[in-house]
């Protein structure tokens, strides 16, 4: 089945640095890669996702990028602010059978700081 | 995600003690998931339902049942065969909108073991 690894586990940067969370998949039949923010205590929030037939997208200071051949996608946080800090978590739909229902195999998260 | 209420927020359980987890969505979803969260492990699927009358086991399931009699309603109950139960237990349901498979969570209940 699907596996799903996100490093670091741990990020801790500057106020107005960069952040860049990177998660690798298995099945290269996957189709579907959403990226979410958790706050301490509360939902998984969508922040941004992508698809297997776009290379990247863009929201704002938020980028995600998938190499298909590789079989890794990451998250770019530009300019961050004290407010980003939260659990990120990448997750993947396995295609096939799999992907029939939708399932989402998650990361196990990354705990960005940023430090004003 | 307004759409998507869980209750209660706090649960305490007994030992041999069997309790249910509400979650209830309005958004006229067709599916519907639970999710258990522990620290450090991300979220792992216990049960999902695709539709009313159906649902599947996920990739932890022992120990938990579900029923979804109806669409907006999908409780997870943990019996006392779940040994470890406490942690943050998530719902969610999916919209499809052309391609995208996107999921909704609920705001999550909290069990503990007294």
């Amino acid at each position: 089945g699907e596996n799903v690894e996100q490093h670091p586990s741990t990020l801790s940067v500057q106020e107005g640095d960069s952040a860049v969370i990177k998660c690798t998949y298995s099945d290269s039949a996957s189709n579907y890669f959403p990226w979410y923010k958790q706050e301490l205590g509360k939902r998984p929030q969508l922040i941004i996702d992508i698809r297997s037939n776009v290379g990247e997208k863009k929201d704002q200071r938020i980028a995600v990028t998938l190499n298909k051949t590789a079989k890794h996608f990451s998250l770019h946080i530009t300019e961050t602010q004290p407010e980003d800090s939260a659990v990120y978590f990448c997750a993947a739909t396995p295609g096939g059978h799999g992907g029939a229902t939708n399932k989402l195999i998650f990361g196990t998260g990354t705990l960005l700081a940023v430090q004003p | 995600d307004g759409g998507i209420t869980q209750s209660p927020k706090y649960l305490f359980r007994k030992e041999g003690q069997n309790v249910t987890l509400s979650c209830e969505q309005n958004l006229n979803h067709d599916a519907m998931y639970w999710y258990r969260q522990d620290p450090g492990q991300g979220l792992r699927l216990i049960y999902y339902s695709q539709i009313v009358n159906d649902f599947q086991k996920g990739d932890i399931a022992e120990g938990y049942s579900v029923s979804r009699e109806k669409k907006e309603s999908f409780p997870l109950t943990v019996t006392s065969a779940q040994k470890n139960p406490t942690a943050f237990y998530l719902c969610a349901s999916r919209v499809t909108s052309g391609k995208v498979e996107t999921q909704y969570f609920g705001p999550g209940t909290r069990l503990l073991v007294l």
